[in-house]
């Protein structure tokens, strides 16, 4: 089945760690993207990608990084410069930009 | 004044009622509408996809655009509990930026 396959789905890091989340599909997308979704917000973009080897920041990318060596992997890492890290991470990915975002399931991240 | 409203709720309403979810924006740019679903502690799933004005029915599920108001809407018709969820209005402009721009979600429980 096609789809977006995330990993972990709980993490956990210790303040001062960087930490990276997975994140794959096999749907032949072109876009992929990033988001944080925190309990009473809506989804703020972190980072995104049109095409392998370029990506763009987002509304909230400072703290994070990722790359875009493959077409159908979009890592994401926590760095420790990222104060509030402490979130539901979604990522997704769609055909274009104006089309809906096929989601994965999430990777719940807490900070101890 | 936020780019996209969405009464965060919670709604509850019995099995078989018909359900009305809203979201209202600002900007007149807007061009493509969409709903997701969302499970608690699942990644959203798109429900509904449309383009400018107009309704679009899909099953039990009717989207309605007004784009002279600034105001969509999800109808959901014999509601049943496997629909108690988040529903997260989303929208975008037409152009090669499309960032897409998320509600905060409506939490609706359907009652048996």
């Amino acid at each position: 089945d096609g789809g977006i396959t995330q990993s972990p789905k709980y993490l956990f890091r210790k303040e001062g760690q960087n930490v990276t989340l997975s994140c794959e599909q096999n749907l032949n997308h072109d876009a992929m993207y990033w988001y944080r979704q925190d309990p009473g917000q809506g989804l703020r973009l972190i980072y995104y990608s049109q095409i392998v080897n370029d990506f763009q920041k987002g509304d909230i990318a400072e703290g994070y990084s990722v790359s875009r060596e493959k077409k159908e992997s979009f890592p994401l890492t926590v760095t420790s410069a990222q104060k509030n890290p402490t979130a539901f991470y979604l990522c997704a990915s769609s055909i274009t930009k104006q089309d809906g975002r096929v989601f994965g399931q999430g990777t719940r991240l807490t900070v101890v | 004044q936020k780019e996209v409203e969405q009464d965060p709720g919670p709604l509850s309403v019995p099995e078989g009622a018909i359900v009305s979810l809203n979201c209202t924006y600002s900007n007149s740019a807007f061009q493509y509408f969409m709903w997701y679903r969302q499970y608690s502690r699942k990644g959203p799933e798109l429900l509904m996809y449309t383009y400018s004005s107009g309704n679009k029915e899909d099953g039990r599920f009717t989207a309605q655009v007004d784009k002279s108001s600034k105001y969509i809407s999800l109808f959901i018709r014999d509601s049943q509990p496997s629909d108690s969820a988040t529903y997260l209005c989303a929208m975008s402009e037409r152009g090669s930026q499309g960032n897409l721009i998320f509600g905060k979600g409506t939490k609706l429980s359907v009652k048996p």
